[in-house]
């Protein structure tokens, strides 16, 4: 069965500091993606990220990166000097024929 | 701004009422989904329709009838819907649901908050 398991439920962290969501999967398939998503207050959710299973290349955006490691089935999102705008839920998913969300972790930035 | 635009942005409604939920996307999307969003949970799919035609219904009540009259529109139609399906019901499109890179990448709308009395 496919699972995406985000085991940080909140953080909060102090503006300016870096902070790591992790994202741990299970699937059976050799061919998949991972993706991040962002869920802001407004509540629209944000693409930020699609990795497919062949492509471990960590990516950097900004002040966003991200780790994947299929030795460890994860898919790790770092934002750097963070800022009270990040402040969100952050989704990871993993997809097959359909799009498996995980359980979220809210990113409270403090000021 | 979203360029998925989903209205009414909040929805209140008794038992025994009939409403619409109303998804529209001007980009040329070719699949458009439904999802239901309770507080503090993931998002569950109910339904994806692609090129025009539902190709899945996740098991959804009756209750919830989705509708997509062309391919900007997507409807949901609710009728007798009870206290438990209050939540923030969010559609989504994407580009091309046969182009395995663009899998995936969903442009949502900003939802509509349903409260059922």
């Amino acid at each position: 069965a496919q699972k995406v398991t985000q085991a940080q439920t909140e953080i909060s962290v102090v503006e300016k500091e870096d902070v790591t969501l992790d994202c741990v999967y299970e699937t059976r398939d050799t061919t998949y993606y991972l993706f991040w998503y962002k869920q802001p207050p407004s509540g629209e959710l944000v693409f930020l990220i699609r990795r497919n299973s062949f492509d471990e290349q960590n990516e950097i955006s900004g002040r966003y990166s991200w780790n994947f490691q299929k030795s460890t089935s994860s898919f790790n999102f770092t934002i750097t000097a963070s800022q009270v705008v990040d402040s969100a839920v952050y989704f990871c998913a993993l997809t097959d024929d359909k799009i498996i969300f995980g359980k979220g972790t809210r990113l409270h930035i403090l000021p | 701004d979203t360029e998925v635009t989903q209205t009414p942005k909040h929805l209140v409604m008794g038992m025994t009422n009939k409403k619409s939920l109303k998804c529209e996307q001007h980009m040329g999307h070719r699949a458009m989904y439904w999802y239901k969003q309770k507080a503090k949970k993931p998002p569950e799919l109910m339904f994806v329709y692609s090129y025009e035609k539902l190709s899945i219904n996740e098991s959804v009540p009756s209750r919830f009838s989705p509708e997509c009259p062309n391919s900007s529109l997507l409807n949901l139609h609710l009728h007798a819907l009870q206290p438990e399906d209050s939540a923030l019901y969010l559609c989504a499109s994407s580009q091309d649901p046969l182009l395995a890179d663009l899998h995936g990448e969903l442009f949502f709308g900003e939802g509509s908050r349903l409260t059922v009395l």
